[in-house]
């Protein structure tokens, strides 16, 4: 398994505008996670997209991965104070299950 | 919202003492991983079990130790505690593999003093 570096590390935004976070890796993946943690809280699986996959949506979340350049986004779009919170990309390159986050990316949603 | 709980949630213990951490996983899930995440950090992987046996660890010390139980509910046990091990710590389940993504508790906030 391989860590995933998130950028930026911190995001700062109105509420409804969108929101991108951008996550890197450095080897060859089967999938790749994102996941959402509030403050002190535990993370929540947000989405898993496989390397077979360009793009992915759920509700208003968007994620792309481009294997060619080793990157992953993260669009949220219309975002809403309750997004606040730090968002982590785990990359998946066996069936270890073995996750290796990043420093994530803090969002805040300023209403 | 999660299906996997743990307990404590928060936890205040002396610098040499030893603590014991438990999860109870969601159902019909068999694999379990603890995490550790300091304070502005990633979550850092302790460890991983998988039908009562350990199935990968992370860059931790051996006074880090698990178990899991036949019902796949766990424990996470630290020995010797030292001040640096104030921290978040997390336990999540799965099916093995994580196709379906893995569901997080909350969390065990220790602070050792």
């Amino acid at each position: 398994s391989q860590q995933g570096e998130e950028d930026p590390q911190a995001l700062s935004i109105q509420e409804g505008e969108n929101a991108t976070m951008n996550c890197s890796y450095k080897t060859s993946i089967n999938n790749l996670q994102w996941y959402r943690q509030n403050s002190g809280r535990g993370l929540v699986h947000l989405i898993l997209i496989r390397s077979n996959e360009r793009e992915k949506h759920s509700g208003r979340l968007r994620v792309t991965l481009d294997t060619s350049k080793k990157s992953s986004s993260l669009l949220i779009t219309a975002s809403r104070a309750a997004d606040t919170a730090s968002y982590f990309c785990a990359p998946g390159s066996g069936n270890t299950g073995k996750l290796i986050f990043g420093q994530g990316t803090t969002l805040q949603v300023k209403p | 919202e999660t299906g996997v709980t743990q307990s404590p949630t928060h936890l205040i213990k002396t610098r040499g003492q030893q603590v014991t951490l438990r999860c109870s996983s969601q159902s019909g899930h068999n694999t379990v991983s603890w995490y550790q995440q300091a304070l502005g950090q990633g979550p850092q992987f302790i460890f991983q079990y998988y039908r009562e046996e350990e199935n990968g660890r992370g860059n931790f010390p051996p006074r880090f130790s698990g178990l899991q139980f036949p019902n796949y509910s766990s424990e996470l046990n630290v020995n010797a505690l030292e001040l640096d091990d104030s921290a978040l710590y997390l336990c999540a389940s799965s099916l093995v593999g994580p196709e379906g993504g893995y569901t997080f508790g909350s969390g065990t906030r220790l602070t050792v003093v």
